[in-house]
């Protein structure tokens, strides 16, 4: 079972609607969670903290539910810009403290 | 704003050959982490640097892959000899200790 599972996508969706994407992790040891974005051929860049009471950041919703082991990360009023690839991530503590784990990620595609 | 570079961008190279890619972090950021990325895949960490001692290389297939960040500053890190499975995207991440990571731009490694 890979540490960071993510739903498999793809995700086509028109400018201006609601998605959601979900994430599992095994390690009940995790610390830290984050999205990422990654759009074609580039970096990963963080787009967000997770944390257990909930976080929003304009249109970017992120929840985490440590007794479920569960991430969720919705995007209100989609925009053809936030077509990129969504990265889950965990980081654990002690001698692991830093090392990202990533899922595999879910690539969203905004369209007109 | 500062960045993390990396050099080359892009390297194809033939099997049994030896590749080296290079890394510059911020400055300051003593922590530096190499992670590989196989398409369709979330990014792996290979080795994590803490000034110039490595903290974690459990990922780093050491028969054929090693890294080195002399001076504490700019890392190495090198395959010999590569093999067809090795093809990826090489990214290089760098942070003051328990920061937020920054990535650099990548080196898409081709094998043939």
């Amino acid at each position: 079972r890979k540490e960071v599972e993510q739903d498999p996508g793809p995700f086509n969706v028109p400018e201006g609607a609601t998605v959601a994407f979900n994430c599992t992790y095994s390690n009940s040891a995790s610390q830290s969670f984050f999205w990422y974005r990654q759009d074609c051929r580039k970096e990963p860049k963080l787009l967000m903290s997770v944390y257990s009471s909930g976080n929003e950041d304009g249109r970017f919703t992120a929840q985490l539910n440590r007794a479920s082991q569960y991430i969720s990360l919705l995007i209100r009023d989609s925009k053809l810009s936030d077509s990129a690839t969504y990265l889950c991530v965990v980081t654990a503590g002690g001698t692991s403290y830093g090392k990202l784990t990533f899922g595999q990620g879910t690539i969203l595609t905004v369209h007109p | 704003e500062a960045e993390v570079a990396q050099s080359p961008r892009y390297k194809i190279t033939e099997k049994s050959q030896a590749v080296a890619f290079w890394c510059d972090p911020i400055s300051g950021h003593a922590t530096l982490y190499w992670y590989r990325q196989i398409l369709g895949q979330g990014p792996e960490l290979l080795v994590q640097f803490q000034d110039e001692s490595v903290v974690d290389d459990s990922q780093l297939p050491k028969d054929r892959f090693s890294a080195e960040r002399l001076k504490g500053v700019d890392s190495t890190l090198k395959i010999q000899p590569a093999e067809l499975g090795d093809s990826a995207m090489y990214l290089c991440a760098s942070s003051f200790t328990r920061g937020q990571q920054y990535f650099g731009p990548g080196t898409r490694l081709t094998v043939t």
